[in-house]
């Protein structure tokens, strides 16, 4: 699999879009973007995936550049409660790569 | 669906001790995963499980741990004997597999576990 470059900190304005980088310049054709958050003394929580398009959900958005090699995480309108460490990990879907590799993540602090 | 369930949430045992930990994933995922975090070393994979059967347990870190998977909804992961250096949050993950899109994973809360 993989791996993934992030910032280890980041800080954000309450009600302020928050922008979490996260560079995979080795990543192959067939590996997916998932992005992962945990909020302290919680299980991480699944956010967002993508391959190639940029996708968006009620949490989030995940724009991923044309070469595949970064994406960026946006949460709109960041809460107090959007505090936590966000992982990117990128994760093949076929044959035994469906285990995450995880690096340390961007602890992201929402300021008021 | 209530997510994947383990307990105990919170265990504190002495050095020595056997240690067992549950889990349920959710209904109908056949991708179990046992993780281990630390302050030091962060999120590891312990051993993970397709259709009940182990299919990479090379994170396991010695002897003394063991995973089953007994049936589709439940497995355990046993400490035995418990050392301090194994105190940590232990979560246990399920997925399925198959579909078009990537196999999102789902995780429990986690049970802490503190050898003394």
């Amino acid at each position: 699999d993989a791996k993934t470059t992030q910032p280890p900190s980041m800080d954000c304005a309450e009600g302020r879009a928050a922008n979490l980088p996260c560079n995979h310049s080795t990543i192959s054709g067939n590996e997916y973007v998932y992005w992962y958050r945990q909020i302290h003394s919680q299980g991480p929580q699944y956010i967002i995936h993508g391959l190639k398009n940029n996708e968006t959900n009620e949490m989030a958005s995940l724009i991923i550049t044309e070469d595949r090699k970064s994406s960026t995480l946006i949460l709109p309108h960041a809460t107090l409660r959007d505090t936590a460490v966000y992982y990117c990990i990128v994760r093949g879907r076929a044959g035994n790569n469906r285990k995450l590799i995880w690096g340390l993540g961007t602890s992201l602090a929402v300021n008021p | 669906d209530a997510g994947v369930i383990q307990s105990p949430r919170h265990e504190v045992t002495e050095m020595g001790q056997e240690v067992t930990l549950r889990c349920k994933p959710i209904s109908g995922h056949n991708s179990l995963f046992w993780y281990r975090q630390t302050m030091m070393r962060g999120l590891e994979l312990l051993i993970y499980f397709n259709n009940n059967v182990p299919i990479d347990d090379s994170g396991m870190p010695e002897d003394r741990f063991s995973a089953k998977m007994p049936n589709a909804s439940f497995s355990t992961l046993k400490i035995q004997p418990s050392e301090p250096r194994d105190s940590a949050v232990y979560f246990c993950a399920s997925t399925t597999l198959g579909g078009s899109s990537g196999n999102t994973i789902y995780f429990g809360e986690g049970s802490w576990l503190t050898v003394v």
